[in-house]
């Protein structure tokens, strides 16, 4: 049962447009989102978070909205640039609910930034 | 650079063949995580260790063990290994459980079981 969804493969952008990048949750009791950045042949790393307290955050080119009562989050880089193109994971967590603070991760998304 | 390592970086297995895969921390983190990754599949976590001296089940530990050998030092073993193991590991380590701590990531090992 997949608790985190991100219904899209791969995305493809053009360089200096928008990329949004969805994610979908089924568990009400997550009140803690991250996104992940992987290239090939990395380990992936922390990009940007949001509290569920909160409906936005944002950190430089990139920001990530929360709508709580559709358990759907996105990522937007604007603008978007090459250095960009990787996989990005949305993962979440409860942690304010003692033994489920461990991260569980989404499929992924392969973003790819067209020159 | 601090961070995680994790060995061996590849390794191919025939099926039956045990091995066991090192990770080691040096950010002085309390906890730390085995993933698997498998296309369509995301970051899937097999075990973890909230501290040293503890190890407790993920969401896909069948066919595998850990050690938490010392603060540092996590493994991870397959006894008999599966063509269905193939896949990439990462190994994480964090200060503590919860996610706002942040993991950090090693750079995975990439095993094929034939």
């Amino acid at each position: 049962d997949q608790q985190v969804k991100q219904n899209s493969p791969s995305l493809s952008v053009q360089e200096g447009r928008i990329s949004i990048l969805n994610c979908d949750y089924t568990n009400s009791m997550f009140d803690y989102f991250l996104w992940y950045k992987k290239y090939p042949a990395e380990g992936p790393t922390f990009l940007i978070s949001i509290s569920s307290i909160k409906d936005k955050n944002e950190d430089g080119r990139f920001t990530v909205f929360l709508n709580k009562s559709a358990k759907h989050l996105s990522l937007h880089i604007v603008p978007s640039q090459p250095g960009d193109s990787a996989v990005y994971f949305c993962a979440a967590s409860s942690i304010s609910n003692f033994g489920n603070e461990k991260l569980t991760f989404g499929t992924g998304t392969r973003l790819t930034i067209i020159p | 650079n601090a961070g995680v390592t994790q060995t061996p970086k590849f390794q191919v297995l025939k099926t039956g063949q045990s091995m066991t895969l090192q990770c080691a921390q040096d950010m002085n983190h309390n906890s730390m995580y085995w993933y698997r990754q498998d296309p369509g599949m995301g970051l899937r976590l097999i075990y973890y260790s909230a501290s040293e001296g503890t190890t407790d089940k993920g969401e896909v530990p069948n066919g595998y063990n850990v050690s938490r050998l010392n603060k540092r030092e996590f493994s991870l073993r397959l006894e008999s290994a599966a063509p269905s193991q193939t896949s990439v590991y990462f190994c994480a380590s964090s200060v503590s459980l919860g996610a706002n701590y942040g993991y950090t990531f090693g750079s995975g090992t990439r095993l094929t079981v034939v």
